[in-house]
């Protein structure tokens, strides 16, 4: 049972196009939200976050909207560049002590030159 | 700082045989976290400890897996005995507090292949 949902696996982008990655939930009380990059032969690193008082948040090229009704969010690269070709991770949690992430499938991108 | 440190990047083993994957975190950090990534399931919590103590296991799949953290400083994940399909990717990662919105900060993996 996903209550983390990345259903495609998979995008490809010309290099300063938008990329859009979605990932939609399905437990209500997830109100804290991340994403994480992976590059091969390495570990998940942390990316932006989003709590869910928020719809929007922003940080450079990287923006993630959050859609609480539709349990809907999505991560915004503008421009792509060759070197954002990774995994993404959408993840979930909800904040309290004891709390932990659970993580989508992840989706491959790939930045075209 | 060294980052969160695991060994062996590599392991190929036989059925039936034991495995042990170790963890060193992020010195200060106090929670720790055992992850395993497959293409069908994607990245799944194994086990979790704070300040030494195990807090959610339900992630682990059967008793063949076991996970210790015997200080601070240092983590096992076992499996005994091994199976194909442990085969995997196991990360593990930890963060400064507790899991409260911390940024958890992941090790590069061990991958694991049972022959």
């Amino acid at each position: 049972d996903q209550q983390v949902k990345q259903n495609s696996p998979s995008l490809s982008v010309q290099e300063g196009r938008i990329s859009i990655l979605n990932c939609d939930y399905t437990n209500s009380m997830f109100d804290y939200f991340l994403w994480y990059k992976k590059y091969p032969a390495e570990g998940p690193t942390f990316l932006i976050s989003i709590s869910s008082i928020k719809d929007k948040n922003e940080d450079g090229r990287f923006t993630v909207f959050l859609n609480k009704s539709a349990k809907h969010l999505s991560l915004h690269i503008v421009p792509s560049q060759p070197g954002d070709s990774a995994v993404y991770f959408c993840a979930a949690q909800w904040t309290g002590a004891n709390s932990k992430l659970t993580f989508g499938k992840g989706i491959t991108l790939s930045v075209r030159p | 700082d060294a980052g969160v440190i695991q060994s062996p990047r590599h392991e190929v083993t036989e059925m039936g045989q034991e495995v042990t994957l170790r963890c060193k975190p992020i010195s200060g950090h106090n929670s720790l976290f055992w992850y395993r990534q497959t293409m069908m399931r994607g990245l799944e919590l194994l086990i979790y400890f704070n300040n030494n103590v195990p807090i959610d296991d339900s992630g682990m799949p059967e008793d063949r897996f076991s996970a210790k953290m015997p200080n601070a400083s240092f983590s096992t994940l076992k499996i005994q005995p091994s199976e194909p399909r442990d085969s995997a990717v196991y990360f593990c990662a930890s963060t400064g507090r507790d899991s409260y919105t911390d940024t958890q900060y992941f090790g590069p993996g061990t991958r694991l292949t049972v022959l």
